[in-house]
């Protein structure tokens, strides 16, 4: 059974760095051709994919957010991480990871606020 | 970034109607579209993926089609489980791009 969990501060700071961590079961992270994304969701408005990271450790980001993201993985512990440096009231949103066979599963998302 | 346009923004429809929902490509992406329906307070739920084919556990009145750049997803005989908003996704290439989402809406 495939399951994934976001997790992730809640609330922060503008100029902050928001941390996420994806906890997932039922896959692995090394498989070959396995990956993990990051998508978010600003309430009532559409969903904006974010990054991927693979089995290989190959990396995309979406350039929109410029070089403010960073994801990871920690395949041992089955997890995989988003951080967004200099957060800003724009980045407040519900933010989904899910597992990149063709967006097949996704985890029930987390809510981040951003406010001063 | 490729576009994906989708229409209409929203829809008032009636329980048993045929629905069709489409999301246009500014560029050629393949079969490499998905479609996802996604209920208030909930995550999005895969429908169709590869433009065409039916996720598991998906009743068999949606489908997905394609026409050139044009990608369809049709509700045959709406349900009222089927109300809720409705997106596309390339991820033919990167960065990946979702279409604007459609509501459905009970008339």
């Amino acid at each position: 059974q495939v399951t994934l969990k976001e997790s992730g501060p809640g609330i922060l700071q503008p100029s902050q760095t928001l941390s996420l961590t994806c906890t997932f079961s039922g896959f692995s992270l090394s498989t070959y051709g396995m990956g993990v994304g990051w998508i978010r969701q600003p309430s009532g408005k559409g969903l904006e994919w974010l990054a991927n990271i693979w089995w290989d450790d190959d990396k995309y980001y979406n350039p929109s957010l410029k070089n403010r993201l960073t994801i990871s993985k920690d395949t041992s512990n089955n997890q995989a991480f988003l951080k967004i440096t200099n957060v800003d009231t724009a980045d407040t949103a519900t933010y989904y990871c899910a597992r990149m066979r063709l967006f097949d599963y996704w985890g029930q998302g987390v809510m981040v606020t951003v406010s001063s | 970034d490729i576009q994906m346009t989708q229409s209409p923004s929203s829809m008032s429809v009636s329980l048993g109607d045929t629905v069709t929902i489409t999301c246009r490509a500014s560029q050629d992406v393949g079969i490499y579209v998905n479609w996802f329906q996604q209920k208030p307070g909930k995550s999005p739920r895969r429908m169709i993926y590869r433009a065409t084919n039916l996720a598991d556990g998906v009743p068999s009145r949606f489908s997905g089609s394609r026409s050139g750049s044009d990608y369809s997803l049709t509700i045959s005989s709406l349900e009222s489980e089927d109300v809720a908003d409705y997106h596309c996704l390339q991820y033919d290439e990167y960065p990946y791009t979702f279409g604007a989402g459609t509501k459905l809406e009970l008339k």
